[in-house]
């Protein structure tokens, strides 16, 4: 079926450089994704969701990036501070409905002090 | 900020036995999930409920069952506890939206991680 997936398992970034995590969705519907952060011994958290009538959302340090034509999204963190440090999914609405979501298996980000 | 409570952070038993996970929302959410994380395989869906007494099986449903009695309450349950159900086991509620183009976010509890021995 259609998924979520993402280039880099393991992203280590220099303290307050930028961050990019890149995902790759295959399903060319999907109108609506959501990155996730998880810390360690945590559940995830809702950092940041985009629709597909935008290109470009910002929040606070942190913007997504959506290309409909290459079916690709970005999430940028600026400044990256080490409570940064965790593994980031992205996530979209699966086709069967219900509110339920396929989610991407995670890109780990280490943030080098 | 929408609170999703699991009863227990970490919990050990046997093989066999019933274990019964319990979650709770604080934001009269319509939906919940249960999801299992394991390394590698990332988040699965074992079972979702979109209304109180409603359930729907997810993509992993063997060996587990739900209830959910009350709409901010869902319980998993291991009918048989296996080795191979040992994992972390997070839950989630959303708001029901009966459109796609107005999808609500899922909000997370911080798990409860599960070993069977």
């Amino acid at each position: 079926g259609e998924s979520v997936g993402l280039h880099l398992p393991t992203l280590s970034v220099q303290e307050g450089d930028n961050s990019i995590i890149n995902c790759a969705y295959s399903n060319s519907a999907s109108d609506y994704f959501i990155w996730y952060k998880q810390e360690s011994g945590k559940g995830p958290q809702f950092i940041i969701d985009i629709r597909s009538n935008m290109d470009k959302r910002q929040g606070q340090r942190v913007t997504v990036l959506l290309n409909k034509t290459v079916k690709h999204l970005s999430l940028q963190i600026a400044a990256t501070q080490p409570g940064d440090s965790a593994v980031y999914f992205c996530a979209e609405p699966d086709s069967g409905g219900y509110q339920k979501v396929t989610f991407g298996i995670g890109t780990k980000l280490q943030v080098i002090p | 900020d929408v609170k999703v409570t699991q009863s227990s952070r970490y919990l050990v038993k046997r093989t066999g036995e019933k274990v019964f996970l319990e979650c709770v929302q604080d934001m009269d959410h319509e939906n919940m999930f249960w999801y299992r994380q394991d390394p590698g395989l990332g988040l699965r869906l074992i079972y979702f409920s979109y209304d109180v007494k409603m359930k729907e099986k997810g993509d992993i449903p063997e060996g587990y069952s739900v209830s959910r009695e009350k709409k901010e309450r869902f319980s998993l349950i291991l009918e048989s506890a296996s080795t191979n159900q040992t994992s972390m086991y997070l839950c989630a509620s959303s708001l029901l939206r009966g459109h796609r183009r107005s999808f609500q976010p899922q909000h997370f509890g911080d798990g409860t991680r599960l070993s069977i021995l």
